[in-house]
């Protein structure tokens, strides 16, 4: 049974820092992998979506990257800002159209 | 573009009664997705549609919780009765036809049972 695990639950920065969240899964038959920003009260923003045939994906400040035999995938934040503070989640689609999703990473930005 | 619309946003219902979301998905998105998001946790799927059929409804608990598409466009889950355990976000999502494709999320509906 696919299990996936964020560490760590929570994070606190103060603004400028660059920083990683870890998503580890146990099942490395994957078809993809995607990060997700959750604010309070509101549903999930795709950030990046990576296929299981890439190695990592970019979008501004943001870069998710992917190692399928190790069961892990980083997300990097650069220059973090106040706006980023949110849940940021990660799901993996084993093979099937449904997600798994790990538990989230509590993200707050100091200003 | 309109995104993924669902209503209400907030329901708050006593134990034992019935309650219902709406979900709109984006227009052309063929499958349909309900989630169930506790407290802390990650979403869970209840069930999937492709057009007007769940092709997959193994978590969703048939004895009280029920979903419909009936024209393969908007749907409505359905929970009768509620329990206080019930007390969650219920999220919708949509995406294109076929594997690999990106899953685009409503706001949600927070339920409170009383």
């Amino acid at each position: 049974k696919q299990e996936v695990t964020q560490i760590p639950a929570a994070l606190s920065v103060p603004e400028g820092e660059n920083l990683v969240l870890n998503c580890s899964f146990t099942d490395s038959a994957i078809y993809n992998l995607q990060w997700f920003r959750q604010d309070p009260g509101k549903g999930l923003t795709s950030l990046l979506l990576i296929q299981s045939s890439q190695r990592e994906q970019t979008s501004g400040r943001l870069n998710a990257s992917l190692d399928k035999s190790s069961g892990r995938s980083t997300l990097y934040i650069a220059a973090s800002q106040p706006g980023d503070s949110a849940t940021y989640l990660c799901a993996v689609r084993p093979g099937t159209y449904k997600y798994i999703f790990g538990t989230g990473t509590r993200l707050k930005v100091l200003a | 573009e309109a995104g993924v619309v669902q209503s209400p946003r907030y329901k708050i219902i006593e134990k034992k009664q019935p309650v219902a979301f709406w979900c709109n998905p984006i227009s052309g998105h063929n499958t349909l997705y309900w989630y169930l998001q506790n407290l802390g946790q990650g979403p869970e799927l209840l069930i999937r549609y492709e057009n007007e059929e769940a092709v997959d409804d193994s978590q969703l608990p048939k004895d009280r919780f029920s979903a419909e598409r009936l024209k393969g466009v908007d749907s409505t889950l359905k929970i009768q009765p509620a329990e206080l355990g019930d007390s969650a976000v219920y999220l919708c999502a949509s995406s294109l036809a076929g594997e690999g494709t990106e899953q685009f999320f409503g706001p949600g509906t927070r339920l409170t049972v009383l």
